[in-house]
């Protein structure tokens, strides 16, 4: 059966504090695996397409890389702004999604 | 550029009645999907449309029915509300078939409530 799960469930920054959010999968076929950003209140945003182990993709302080197991997404000097739920979802048969990490980054 | 457009907002219902979720996109894609989001939970998909006439149950259809109209929207119904079914609902579309590799858009959601 395929599945997501995303490491943590919640994270803390300080403004500029780097850290890593992790989403881990087992699936049958890897299609496509694909990071979206929701804000309270809002649907999620499209962020990222990974498609293959070794590609990596950047947006201003968001960088995610993929491996065949897990994929991170690396926020580099964090802002306020950044705060938001952040989730992965990988494509193979049809479209899974983690549950999220929630994402505070206080200035 | 509206995107994925849903209505309405909110809502609050019994247990028993029935109700319709709009959903329309603007971006010509081919395939459109309801999930449902529930505290804890990832989306989970109810049904979708990888094409105009064609419809498909998710991982949780059970309570729904779904309607593509035509290409630019599909509905999601609620025969008999039952408190389980309380949630947020997501309309989605992509560009390609219903299991491709494109992402998916999202509207901004249905806030439903079942008393």
């Amino acid at each position: 059966e395929d599945q997501v799960t995303q490491s943590p469930e919640a994270l803390r920054l300080q403004e500029g504090e780097s850290s890593s959010l992790n989403c881990s999968y087992t699936v049958s076929g890897l299609r496509g695996l694909f990071w979206y950003r929701q804000d309270p209140g809002k649907g999620p945003e499209f962020l990222f397409t990974l498609y293959s182990a070794g590609e990596e993709k950047e947006k201003e302080r968001l960088k995610a890389t993929l491996t065949k197991k897990e994929s991170f997404l690396h926020i580099t000097a964090p802002k306020p702004e950044d705060s938001a739920t952040y989730l992965c979802a990988v494509q193979s048969r049809r479209l899974v999604f983690g549950a999220g990490t929630i994402l505070r980054v206080k200035s | 550029n509206a995107g994925v457009t849903q209505t309405p907002k909110f809502q609050v219902l019994k247990t028993g009645q029935s109700m319709t979720l709009q959903c329309a996109q603007d971006m010509n894609h081919n395939s459109m999907y309801w999930y449902r989001q529930d505290p804890g939970m990832g989306l989970r998909l109810i049904y979708y449309s990888a094409s105009e006439g064609t419809t498909d149950k998710g991982e949780v259809p059970n309570g729904y029915n779904v309607s593509r109209l035509n290409k630019r929207e599909f509905s999601l119904r609620l025969e008999s509300a039952a408190p389980s079914q309380t949630s947020v609902y997501f309309c989605a579309s992509s560009g390609g078939a219903g299991n491709s590799n494109q992402p998916q858009h999202f509207g901004d959601g249905t806030r439903l409530s079942i008393l």
